[in-house]
């Protein structure tokens, strides 16, 4: 059965570093979404992204947050400077045409020093 | 906000017990849905009901909706040791381009 996979699974930073957290959604979706879920906490929507461009963000997603689709497999979200308060679970979905239900992968872990 | 607001925040049972978990939410939906998430893994989604449907069932999953008192349910029946996880309801935003996430229900089941 095909599934959304991350990489990495777990990533430690220093404050004030850039980071890029990948993942590769199901082959034929066409909606990307991330989102983040702060230790104990419930999970967040950062962004969602549609035929190459944002669909929709949170007020999470400040500008030191961005996402691109590289290639036709890739789906990236950037921190550019990251903060101790970014540091949580990070989940990618991505969802099908006419299709309600989100998948998601198996999120990274991103812990900022 | 439009969350999904789980209760009970958390709920022990033994196996073969009934576990229920409630969700309320604010604002009109077009669905509501379940998802699972074993502690520190991804989530798994499970049942999708439409704001149209007032009950679902998948397996042992059994799923309500009350538009009017804009609350949904979760019923898992003949609980496992393996159903120990954390349950969210989430909802879309009126946009349909997010998931809108309740805080959870943490779910032990004993053997």
């Amino acid at each position: 059965e095909p599934e959304v996979t991350q990489t990495p699974s777990h990533q430690v930073t220093q404050m004030g570093q850039e980071v890029i957290l990948r993942c590769v959604p199901i082959s034929n979706h066409l909606y990307f979404y991330w989102y983040r879920q702060i230790l104990g906490q419930k999970v967040e929507f950062l962004v969602s992204f549609y035929n190459n461009e944002i669909s929709e963000k949170s007020e999470i997603f400040d500008d030191q947050f961005s996402v691109e689709r590289p290639d036709g497999s890739n789906f990236t979200l950037k921190i550019r400077s990251t903060k101790l308060e970014d540091s949580a679970m990070y989940f990618c979905a991505s969802r099908g045409q006419g299709v309600e239900t989100q998948y998601f992968g198996p999120g990274t872990r991103l812990l900022v020093l | 906000s439009q969350q999904g607001e789980e209760d009970p925040q958390a709920l022990s049972i033994q196996e073969g017990e009934n576990a229920t978990m409630n969700c309320s939410y604010k604002t009109s939906i077009n669905n509501l849905q379940w998802y699972r998430q074993n502690s520190g893994r991804g989530l798994v989604h499970l049942i999708l009901i439409r704001s149209n449907e007032r009950e679902k069932h998948s397996g042992r999953l059994r799923v309500t909706l009350d538009t009017s008192k804009k609350s949904s349910s979760l019923l898992i029946t003949a609980s496992r040791a393996a159903d120990t996880a954390s349950y969210f309801c989430a909802t879309e935003n009126q946009a349909g381009t997010a998931l809108i996430f309740g805080k959870g229900t943490t779910l032990s089941v004993s053997s």
